[in-house]
Formats: C-alpha cells, structure tokens, sequence
C-alpha cells in the first residue's frame, strides 16, 4: 500500500498552460511538502502546510499556488507554465514539522516529472 | 536562512571500500541531520539521521557523526556495494523545514 502517492507521474504540456499536480498520503501525518528538484538534482523546498495552514512559503513566483482540502491531501496548481518549471516535483509528508519533539522524518512520493515544450 | 554545503560532488569508490561524505551547516540552532538516498528514478528516502544531542550513529554499515561546534555532519558507509551507488543527500533542520545539500553521486565499481 503506497504511503504518498503523486498523480501524474509524467506530465507534458506547452508553455502557458496551467497543470495540476495531485498528492495524498495515507500515514496520517500533519504535514506535507512539495519540493522541486531540478536537472542538477537540487532539492528546493516550495510549500509546506501543517493541518491545511500554510506554513512554509519559499521564494517561488506567484503563478505556483498551493491547495490543501484536507491533511492528506495537497496539491500543486501551476498557471502559464514556462521552460524553466520543467523539473521533478516531490510531494513529502511528517509527522510533525519539526522541533526536538515528533518525527521528523519525511516520506517522499514518487515525483512528477514535468516537461514544458 | 540555513545553508548547507555538501561534499564532494561525486565520489568513485571500489567495492567493499568505504565512502566518505562531509556536509557543513550554517545555522547553530540547527538540530536535526538527515541523510537521504536517491536511486537514479526514484524518491528520496531517509537512511539514517541524528540529533544534535548525539555526536554519533550506527545503524548496520552506515555511520552519521557531528561535530556541533564546528557544524559540520558526516555520512560513513563501510563494505560499499553495488547497491549503495544512488545520490546520497544532506539536509539540517531547526523546526520548520529541511534545507538539503546539492547531493553526493556515489558510484561503487565492481
């Protein structure tokens, strides 16, 4: 049974449309990220909530939007994709977010690779 | 913010030798070191970690320490095998988030 699952797992589409990236985890955790990992393999954090409260919102244009509907869900909404998002995304979800308490550990799902043409 | 540098970038080890891979962080209030591996196609995924009320752990052929005053941490894999070649990953944390290294890409010859 999978922990985290992502959907899709390949996803391919012209510049200037809007893509959607699902993810769900099944472990009952409080957290979830999305990460991008680029052709050099750098892990940048994007987003993270905490009980569908925003709680980490990095440096990343405006046309990436987060959504969590619940805590196990949390999805990825991007508008007028450009070259430059073609990447890897990795959901990830903990226990807690951090802090001497909890487990911090972070399962990763699958990925999603997207390629913008 | 944190920053975490990791090296080196690739490392080329004989079978049944052993790897090395240093990582430094900025941030002293900094208090939880994962070490992820990624297979060429897969996630990431958690190997071993450690607190900074720890200095060392083992766990089988892999060995983390750190060193609290000088920030840096150290990933220690013995007997290598084929199955350890993967892109091997730094993190440090103080709560919130995880702040990774640019990755070790470890290739074990037979």
């Amino acid at each position: 049974d999978t922990a985290v699952s992502q959907t899709p797992k390949y996803l391919v589409t012209q510049m200037g449309n809007d893509k959607s990236i699902k993810c769900e985890q099944n472990l009952g955790h409080d957290t979830m990220y999305w990460y991008k990992q680029d052709s050099k393999k750098f892990l940048k954090i994007m987003f993270s909530y905490n009980n569908k409260e925003l709680i980490i919102n990095e440096t990343v244009p405006n046309r990436f939007s987060p959504k969590s509907p619940d805590k196990a869900h949390l999805n990825l909404h991007i508008n007028s994709l450009e070259l430059g998002d073609s990447a890897v995304y990795f959901c990830a979800s903990s226990q807690s977010f951090g802090g001497d308490r909890g487990n911090n550990e972070q399962f990763f799902g699958p990925g999603t690779r997207l390629t913008v043409l | 913010g944190e920053n975490v540098e990791q090296h080196p970038s690739t490392l080329s080890v004989q079978e049944g030798d052993s790897a090395v891979i240093k990582c430094t962080y900025s941030d002293s209030a900094s208090n939880y070191f994962p070490w992820y591996k990624q297979e060429l196609g897969k996630r990431p995924q958690l190997i071993i970690d450690i607190r900074s009320n720890v200095g060392e752990k083992k766990d089988q052929r892999i060995a983390v320490t750190l060193n609290k005053t000088a920030k840096h941490f150290s990933l220690h894999i013995t007997e290598t095998q084929p199955e350890d070649s993967a892109v091997y990953f730094c993190a440090a944390s103080k709560g919130k988030k995880l702040s990774f290294g640019a990755g070790t890409t470890v290739t074990v010859r037979a």
